[in-house]
């Protein structure tokens, strides 16, 4: 079946570091990944998402990696702010429009 | 736009108690979502609905009921609450066909059951 795992459940970085999130996945047959950001209180937010025909995609101070043949799944993030602290979460979807979201890792930037 | 709402923000019940948590969306998105998250956990999917009229089971769907007689709306009603009902609800919504699964949450919902 399908599942998201992460390797890590927390991170904690200092302010200007560039923060690694990692991700594993199961599925083979997915073929589109998402993060998300979660502040503590609020709902999940859309941070970048890819496609399983990309391996790697751009955004503001983010990037996801994608490594089909390994599973793995990462979102880097370039100088770390206090903003920046949050859960991030992974997801993954398969064959429906159905969404399956890995546990998340608690990111913690330090002064 | 005001995205996804959702009501109440926090309720508290008592066990075998039932209640009716709302969710609307003024995205015009023809999916819609409920999750619930434990503490510390990730998301895990109740019920979801493709367009007006169509409901399934998520991954955890008992104890729950669903409806979605509008586009906008899609409200989960928790029958005789239990315990381990406790947790944080969240009702999300996507749009189909722009090659983007994105799904926007709403703010959530905090329940206590005791």
């Amino acid at each position: 079946g399908e599942s998201v795992g992460l390797h890590l459940p927390t991170l904690s970085v200092q302010e200007g570091d560039n923060s690694i999130i990692n991700c594993a996945y199961s599925n083979s047959a997915s073929d589109y990944f998402i993060w998300y950001k979660q502040e503590s209180g609020k709902g999940p937010q859309f941070i970048i998402d890819i496609r399983s025909n990309m391996d790697k995609r751009q955004g503001q101070r983010v990037t996801v990696l994608l490594n089909k043949t390994v599973k793995h799944l990462s979102l880097q993030i370039a100088a770390t702010q206090p903003g920046d602290s949050a859960v991030y979460f992974c997801a993954e979807k398969g064959g429906s429009e159905k969404l399956v979201f890995g546990k998340g890792t608690k990111l913690t930037v330090n002064p | 736009n005001a995205g996804v709402t959702q009501t109440p923000k926090f309720r508290i019940l008592k066990i075998g108690q039932s209640m009716t948590l709302q969710c609307t969306q003024d995205m015009n998105h023809n999916y819609m979502y409920w999750y619930r998250q434990d503490p510390g956990m990730g998301l895990k999917l109740i019920y979801y609905s493709v367009g007006a009229g169509i409901t399934d089971k998520g991954e955890v769907p008992n104890g729950y009921n669903v409806s979605r007689s509008t586009t906008e709306d899609f409200p989960l009603r928790l029958e005789l609450a239990a315990p381990s009902q406790t947790s944080v609800y969240f009702c999300a919504s996507s749009s189909t066909g722009k090659g983007s699964y994105e799904q926007y949450f709403g703010p959530g919902t905090r329940l206590t059951v005791t």
